[in-house]
């Protein structure tokens, strides 16, 4: 699997934006970016994903380099809601395959 | 908006009991797939199901487990024999698996505790 490195932890003001950055100088051409989170006590919850091009959803924009090799979620607002765990996966668009978490970076919104 | 639900959400059950937990993905996804995360610990991958038959399987899945998607619509996992290193939060997801629709969606998942 291609490797993604995220840091282990964030902080963000409330209802400043967010920059969550993610290197994955390995991907190859057929690999898409996804971003999932998982709140405290629930279940991962996908964000959104991207190939090539910037993609905006109500949830959050994601950023990717114009060499792909790493990628930016912004999250515009943060809320304390937004406190999280967030996960940078490559998935390659060729068929199947599982979703492999990692450690993911901590995100500590601070009212 | 559609969602993969789970039952029960909290599980007890004796050490060397058999467990069922039980998940309805979205009604039009292919692929179904089981996760576990103990306490404290990432996220892992146990199996994945498509097409009436496990598509993967990892390490941790070994022959205490095993799936099944019964009538078109459920999807279980069973343990036969639980130990109490399978304590642990369970994780149900579904995903459309067709082109462009990758995305997997997750379930709130199933707190076993084996005791």
């Amino acid at each position: 699997d291609a490797k993604t490195t995220q840091p282990n932890s964030m902080e963000s003001n409330e209802e400043e934006p967010v920059h969550l950055p993610c290197n994955h100088s390995t991907i190859s051409g057929t690999d898409y970016i996804h971003w999932y989170r998982q709140l405290p006590s629930q279940g991962p919850e996908y964000v959104i994903h991207g190939l090539t091009s910037n993609v905006n959803n109500r949830m959050a924009s994601l950023a990717i380099a114009e060499d792909r090799k790493s990628s930016t979620l912004i999250l515009h607002r943060a809320t304390l809601r937004d406190a999280a765990v967030y996960y940078c996966i490559l998935y390659d668009s060729g068929g199947y395959q599982k979703v492999t978490f990692g450690t993911g970076t901590k995100l500590q919104v601070i009212p | 908006e559609p969602e993969v639900t789970q039952t029960p959400s909290h599980q007890v059950t004796q050490m060397g009991q058999e467990v069922i937990l039980r998940c309805v993905p979205i009604s039009n996804h292919l692929y179904f797939y089981w996760y576990r995360q103990i306490l404290g610990q990432k996220v892992e991958f146990l199996v994945s199901f498509y097409n009436n038959e496990i598509s993967e399987k990892s390490e941790i899945f070994d022959d205490q487990f095993s799936v099944e998607r019964p009538d078109g619509s459920n999807f279980t996992l069973k343990i036969r024999s639980t130990k109490l290193e399978d304590s642990a939060m369970y994780f149900c997801a579904s995903s459309d698996g067709r082109t462009g629709r990758t995305e997997a969606f997750f379930g709130q998942g199933t707190r076993l505790t084996v005791v």
